[in-house]
């Protein structure tokens, strides 16, 4: 069973369209991550999620909205999408109560391509 | 803020070379350390971590050394392989009461080859 799945794997859009990243993970973890790696492959977080409450937000543009129905899951909603979108989405996930909390676990990636 | 620096690459070595990847950091307080590596096509995985001063960590042959003296956490390995060839991030964990943040350094790209 993977840890953290995300989907899709690679999504590809036109700009101004509105999309969605889905991300699971099952190793009972209390808080969840986005991150976004642009073409230089730099890692940026992006959102940050402690059982289901916003606990991290960095200065990302309001188009982007993260929504966590639950702590297994967190989703990242992006409106009116642009060029510079066009990334590599991580989501992650870690146990931060408990003292486990500095290991981060990540999913494989969703490629986004805006066209 | 906190912040990490690695050397440039890429890194091109012949198998059975010796591997240096230098990174060093900013922090206030005492940050855990950690090297994430990430195969082609791949997502990131955790390679080895440090929590203190002069902790060694290590893994498949990697290690580094957590050095406060000289804020640095290199990645070394004795001889590579052709299937080490990934782009590896030293990065630093940033934490407060609730949360823990990751920041990342630029990434190191290292091809081995035949």
């Amino acid at each position: 069973d993977t840890a953290v799945s995300q989907t899709p794997k690679y999504l590809v859009t036109q700009m101004g369209n509105d999309k969605s990243i889905k991300c699971e993970q099952n190793l009972g973890h209390d808080t969840m991550y986005w991150y976004k790696q642009d073409s230089k492959k730099f890692l940026k977080i992006m959102f940050s999620y402690n059982n289901k409450e916003l606990i991290i937000n960095e200065t990302v543009p309001n188009r982007f909205s993260p929504k966590s129905p639950d702590k297994a899951h967190l989703n990242l909603h992006i409106n009116s999408l642009e060029l510079g979108d066009s990334a590599v989405y991580f989501c992650a996930s870690s146990q931060v109560s408990g003292g486990q909390g500095n290991i981060q676990y990540f999913g494989a990636g969703t490629r986004l391509s805006v066209l | 803020g906190d912040s990490v620096t690695q050397m440039e690459g890429p890194v091109t070595l012949s198998e059975e070379a010796f591997l240096t990847i230098n990174c060093t950091y900013t922090a206030t307080g005492y940050p855990s350390l950690f090297w994430y590596v990430q195969y082609p096509g791949e997502g990131l995985q955790l390679l080895l971590k440090a929590t203190k001063a002069d902790d060694k960590g290590s893994n498949k042959g990697f290690e580094a050394t957590y050095r406060k003296e000289t804020t640095s956490f290199h990645l070394e390995k004795g001889s590579v392989q052709v299937s080490d060839s990934a782009v590896y991030f030293c990065a630093l964990s940033e934490r407060s009461p609730g949360y823990n943040k990751l920041i990342f350094g630029a990434g190191t790209r290292l091809a081995v080859h035949p």
